[in-house]
């Protein structure tokens, strides 16, 4: 099993309707990470946390909301979707072990709302 | 605030060949760590080097290395011995803090031809 996972893979989804972009991480990583990614932009952070009751907004964060729901899950929400949020939607996590960090990032969601 | 440049959209080289990736990143901060992240067509995340801007080695991994210019502000990859499996969507990315949050550049599709 991949250690962290988005699903679903691919969504096509309407103007207007409520979608939720799941993720889950079997590491124990406490920092967990929402970003997006468009052609020519890279990608942006949406939402971070770092427990359970710290949730933080990125730079791109309207339009989105986040739970965490465990350590190990953190889903991304778009209440009412719009065209323009169609885009490759990546988690991750960051780890720090003495010297040693990193991150973990799953296989993304791309989202098209039509 | 920290960004991440990458003027190069596309590049393109020739199997064995050496190519290199340029990145520029502008932050106030003393302390902070560049990264390198490769992107597949499967979408996956891949790291492939770091610099920690506080040693002055270039970071080496294989036949990826870095140029690490702190005064210019310039991060650039350079690619030795091409192969058709480096064929991806190459990430610049910076991190300047303690919460984690990784700043990206724009990318640049870099592509080898046999």
């Amino acid at each position: 099993d991949a250690d962290v996972t988005q699903t679903p893979r691919n969504r096509i989804t309407k103007t207007g309707k409520r979608i939720m972009l799941e993720c889950s991480q079997t590491k124990g990583h406490d920092r967990m990470y929402w970003y997006r990614q468009d052609p020519g932009l890279g990608l942006r952070l949406i939402y971070y946390s770092f427990d359970v009751k710290d949730i933080n907004k990125g730079e791109i964060s309207d339009g989105y909301s986040v739970s965490r729901q465990a350590q190990a899950k953190f889903s991304l929400s778009l209440e009412s979707a719009i065209p323009n949020q169609t885009a490759l939607y990546f988690c991750a996590t960051h780890w720090i072990t003495g010297p040693n960090y990193g991150y973990t990032f799953g296989s993304g969601t791309r989202l098209t709302v039509v | 605030a920290q960004t991440v440049t990458q003027s190069q959209p596309e590049m393109s080289v020739q199997e064995a060949e050496t190519v290199t990736l340029s990145c520029t990143y502008d932050t106030s901060e003393s302390n902070y760590y560049l990264f390198w992240y490769k992107q597949p067509p499967s979408r996956q995340m891949i790291l492939v080097i770091r610099q920690e801007a506080y040693k002055q080695q270039n970071a080496t991994e294989n036949r990826f290395s870095v140029n690490f210019q702190k005064a210019a502000k310039s991060f650039s990859l350079k690619i030795s011995d091409s192969q058709l499996g480096d064929t991806a969507m190459y990430f610049c990315a910076g991190l300047k803090d303690s919460y984690g949050k990784l700043t990206f550049g724009q990318g640049t599709i870099l592509t080898v031809h046999p």
